[in-house]
């Protein structure tokens, strides 16, 4: 089935510790995004790609990063994790920049 | 940027009634998307509209770009409709521009 799959599901991290979500989109999209939400804030964009090989800093980039290798994988890492980055985290892909955007199952993080 | 406002924040409907949704926004969108989240959390699309009507079974949404502003209707509302609805918009590049949502709660 086409779509777009995250991992882990959910995940308890130690401050400090380094993570990596992980992000796979199968419908050969050629933009893909990274979302972070948190309650009374909404979904904000942390960090962008809008084909393999690129990226770009969204609203919220701080603390985080990402790689563009191929065209269906985009990892974000969190060098060294801190309490304000527990969150909810979205991963979403689109044929290009300014179409509709379809987003995974998300990823759910604490870091205490 | 764009702000996005949605409205009501949050509504109780009983099974089988009607409702709107409404998005304003502040400047001009080139994409306007409607998402519902479950309880699951998961985000389900259900409209890609920068502008005119669509309709998808009990759902439908119109989109006045040159008002700003787009409404989502939901008739003949089934307890599986609760959660949470967003309107989002993309003023230009990539950053889709989320409402604050309205949370909705079908009673049977």
């Amino acid at each position: 089935i086409a779509g777009i799959t995250q991992a882990p599901t959910s995940q308890i991290l130690a401050a400090g510790r380094r993570m990596t979500l992980r992000c796979t989109q199968d419908m050969r999209h050629n933009a893909m995004y990274w979302y972070r939400q948190d309650l009374g804030l909404g979904l904000r964009l942390i960090h962008y790609s809008n084909t393999a090989g690129t990226t770009g800093k969204g609203e919220v980039p701080d603390g985080y990063s990402v790689s563009r290798a191929n065209t269906d994988d985009f990892p974000l890492t969190l060098a060294s994790a801190v309490p304000s980055q527990t969150s909810v985290y979205f991963c979403a892909s689109s044929s290009n920049l300014h179409s509709e955007q379809f987003f995974g199952p998300g990823t759910r993080l604490t870091v205490l | 940027g764009i702000q996005v406002e949605q409205s009501p924040p949050d509504l109780i409907l009983q099974e089988g009634a009607n409702s709107t949704l409404r998005c304003n926004f502040s400047d001009s969108v080139n994409n306007l998307q409607w998402f519902h989240q479950n309880p699951w959390g998961q985000l389900i699309n259900l409209f890609y509209i920068p502008s005119g009507t669509k309709q998808n079974g009990r759902l439908s949404a119109t989109t006045v770009a040159t008002e700003r502003y787009s409404l989502l209707y939901i008739s003949s509302s089934q307890t599986t409709d609760s959660g949470v609805y967003f309107c989002a918009g993309m003023e230009y590049g990539n950053k889709l521009v989320f409402g604050a949502g309205t949370i909705l709660r079908v009673k049977s």
